[in-house]
């Protein structure tokens, strides 16, 4: 059964701290990992990973994916109030309609 | 750009009321949209897949008789939940994925979901 199982289930750290978010996943028919942040609504779209090894960059945020041993990381620096919210890992299937399997989410609290 | 309005945001109804949610890319054509739900503190969970212009795909243990898709055109996706009871009470979440350039280089944009709470 396919598997993408994100770590820490939650997280609170405080303004400026830096934070590391963790995805694996056990999927057949990997096309690519995908990573979003959700706060009240919907989530947003943050990275799209295909290749192994190449960063990804935008603003204090950023992630890379290892496709070896299968997992991903995301990496908030100098964390904000406004960082706050569930961030959830994607991992989506090499078909037509590729669709996708969420993780569980990280919950991150930034504290003031 | 790549924006996806999904309507209504809030309904609450009696049971055995049916509710139609809409889902539309304002800016481009989608020829798969995606319908997950959500429940509180957990994560998405794929429903369905809707294809414009055939018949949606549905996960495992997903009732298509109860949710009912509908992908009339290139923008636009509907779901109907039928005769809707207190266990359909939900977060649901629309999503769509441009058909520009190839499809599996395009993220999935989200709508704002529909909080569906059945009394």
């Amino acid at each position: 059964e396919d598997k993408v199982v994100q770590s820490p289930l939650s997280l609170v750290v405080h303004e400026g701290d830096t934070v590391t978010l963790n995805c694996s996943y056990e999927v057949t028919n990997f096309r690519s990992l995908l990573w979003y942040k959700q706060e009240k609504k919907a989530p947003t779209f943050l990275f799209m990973l295909t290749s192994s090894g190449i960063e990804k960059k935008s603003g204090r945020l950023s992630s890379i994916l290892d496709k070896k041993e299968l997992f991903s990381i995301l990496n908030i620096t100098a964390t904000q109030t406004g960082d706050s919210a569930v961030y959830l890992c994607a991992v989506r299937y090499n078909t037509n309609a590729g669709k996708s399997t969420f993780g569980d989410g990280t919950t991150l609290t930034v504290k003031p | 750009g790549a924006v996806v309005s999904q309507h209504p945001s809030w309904v609450i109804c009696k049971s055995g009321t049916s509710v139609k949610i809409e889902c539309r890319s304002l800016d481009f054509q989608a020829t798969t949209m995606f319908w997950y739900r959500q429940f509180p503190k957990q994560s998405l969970m794929l429903m369905a897949t809707s294809n414009e212009g055939s018949k949606a795909t549905y996960e495992q243990g997903v009732e298509k008789d109860k949710f009912l898709i509908n992908h009339a055109s290139l923008t636009l996706s509907t779901l109907t939940v039928t005769s809707a009871h207190p266990e359909d009470s939900s977060f649901y979440i629309c999503s769509a994925r441009s058909n520009r350039g190839a499809a599996s280089n395009q993220p999935q944009h989200f709508g704002d979901g529909t909080r569906l709470s059945i009394l």
